[in-house]
């Protein structure tokens, strides 16, 4: 059963501290998007990537967020410093463009809370 | 940026009933997705609609979308108590690489 798998499913950390998250996209796909989820602002682009290379990432705040694809299997989101505003559940997504479905597979999430 | 609002924001009703969600977007589009958020979880795929289609089915779910007003509705018929759940349109702007933007959600509570 493929999955989108993401760790850690919950963190609580205080402001200050660096905080990264970490994703494993279904094997075989290509295209890899990190989302932000708030209830103020919803579902928020950061960032996504394609055969690892990063496509756009203008939603992401450049001074505090970095985003990488280390490898086909692994995908990252760093904040550093974090800030209470941050708190929030950031979701990955993977797919492969070339089924042409645009089905998007999501984890379950990474749930932040930044004290 | 949002590109889909979604109408309503919230919406509950009686099992049995049918439940008709709307979006509406601002660009124009290569397709229109619906998806489905239970509290807690990740967003799991429910259907797709192409630029060039005008409503698609799949099981007890109907799609609509109307590229001349920018908006689309998804109806669920003979609602259940297990549909209760968030509904999110998403749309993949023209000429855009896969790009999925999301709306901001309607909440769905069906009592048994």
């Amino acid at each position: 059963d493929a999955r989108v798998t993401q760790t850690p499913r919950h963190k609580v950390t205080e402001m200050g501290q660096e905080v990264t998250m970490r994703c494993q996209p279904i094997l075989g796909h290509n295209t890899v998007f990190w989302y932000r989820q708030t209830m103020m602002q919803g579902l928020e682009l950061l960032a996504y990537f394609r055969n690892r290379a990063p496509l756009d990432d203008s939603g992401m705040p450049k001074d505090r967020f970095s985003a990488e694809m280390p490898d086909a299997t692994l995908a990252t989101l760093k904040i550093q410093p974090s800030e209470p505003r941050d708190s929030a559940v950031y979701f990955c997504a993977s797919v492969r463009v070339a089924d042409n479905t645009g089905e998007l597979f999501f984890g379950e999430g990474s749930r932040l809370t930044v004290l | 940026s949002q590109q889909g609002e979604e109408d309503p924001q919230a919406l509950s009703i009686q099992e049995g009933e049918n439940a008709t969600m709307n979006c509406s977007y601002k660009t124009s589009i290569n397709n229109l997705q619906w998806y489905r958020q239970n509290s807690g979880r990740g967003l799991v795929h429910l259907i797709l609609i192409r630029s060039n289609e005008r409503e698609k089915h799949s099981g007890r779910l109907r799609v609509t979308l109307d590229t001349s007003k920018k908006s689309s509705s998804l109806l669920i018929t003979a609602s259940r108590a297990a549909d209760t759940a968030s509904y999110f349109c998403a749309t993949v702007p023209s000429g855009n690489t896969g790009k999925l933007i999301f709306g901001q959600g309607t909440t769905l509570q069906v009592k048994p």
